[in-house]
């Protein structure tokens, strides 16, 4: 079946440490996007992706890097810079005809600081 | 910008009554809308979506919601809740800047109570 694999399920991270959320997709979709989740704040965009080797920043970008080299693949990068990374991650994908597909999810990946 | 409210944080429901979830947006020309379902520790699945035509969409697990325009709101209903129905509910309106990007409401969690 096709669908969205995030892993790992749990990740935790050290005081000034980088960590790298993982997200492969077997939709053949072109969009991809990282969204944070905090308890009361619905999901907020950090960044996403329309094309391969093409990223733009969401609304919290601050803190967070991403790469696009492959069409399934769209890996996070929490880094040091971000003070507050303690949430739920969620990558999301769809296609881009009509720009107005919905988008599908993977399950998420939930960062906590040691 | 377009932005969601969802004013209600929690809803209590008794299972086999019926449930409204109100979701007003701002959007400054037709809106294209969606209601996704979350389960605790998941990723988000799309129970409708609403892109012109009828205002009254059905979706999946017995849920529909009506568009109205003059009350910039698109309210999800289902006549009848089961206790696999308590989630956290999530409506959104997809962007207008030409990417196909979604801003959320900060979600609506559903109790059914016995």
């Amino acid at each position: 079946d096709g669908g969205i694999t995030q892993s790992p399920k749990y990740l935790f991270r050290k005081e000034g440490q980088n960590v790298t959320l993982s997200c492969e997709q077997n939709l053949n979709h072109d969009a991809m996007y990282w969204y944070r989740q905090d308890p009361g704040q619905g999901l907020r965009l950090i960044y996403y992706s329309q094309i391969v080797n093409d990223f733009q920043k969401g609304d919290i970008a601050e803190g967070y890097s991403v790469s696009r080299e492959k069409k399934e693949s769209f890996p996070l990068t929490v880094t040091s810079a971000q003070k507050n990374p303690t949430a739920f991650y969620l990558c999301a994908s769809s296609p881009l005809t009509g720009g107005t597909q919905p988008q599908h999810f993977g399950d998420g990946t939930r960062l906590s600081i040691l | 910008a377009q932005s969601v409210t969802q004013p209600d944080i929690h809803i209590t429901v008794s299972e086999g009554a019926s449930l409204e979830l109100r979701c007003n947006y701002s959007y400054g020309a037709t809106p294209y809308l969606f209601w996704y379902v979350q389960s605790p520790g998941q990723g988000l699945q799309l129970l409708l979506k609403y892109f012109s035509g009828d205002t009254l969409v059905q979706g999946i697990k017995g849920f529909e919601a009506e568009f109205k325009r003059s009350q910039s709101s698109f309210n999800l209903r289902k006549p009848s809740v089961h206790w696999s129905d308590a989630a956290g509910y999530f409506c959104a309106v997809l962007s207008n800047s030409g990417y196909s990007t979604l801003t959320f409401g900060k979600g609506t969690m559903l109790l059914v109570s016995p």
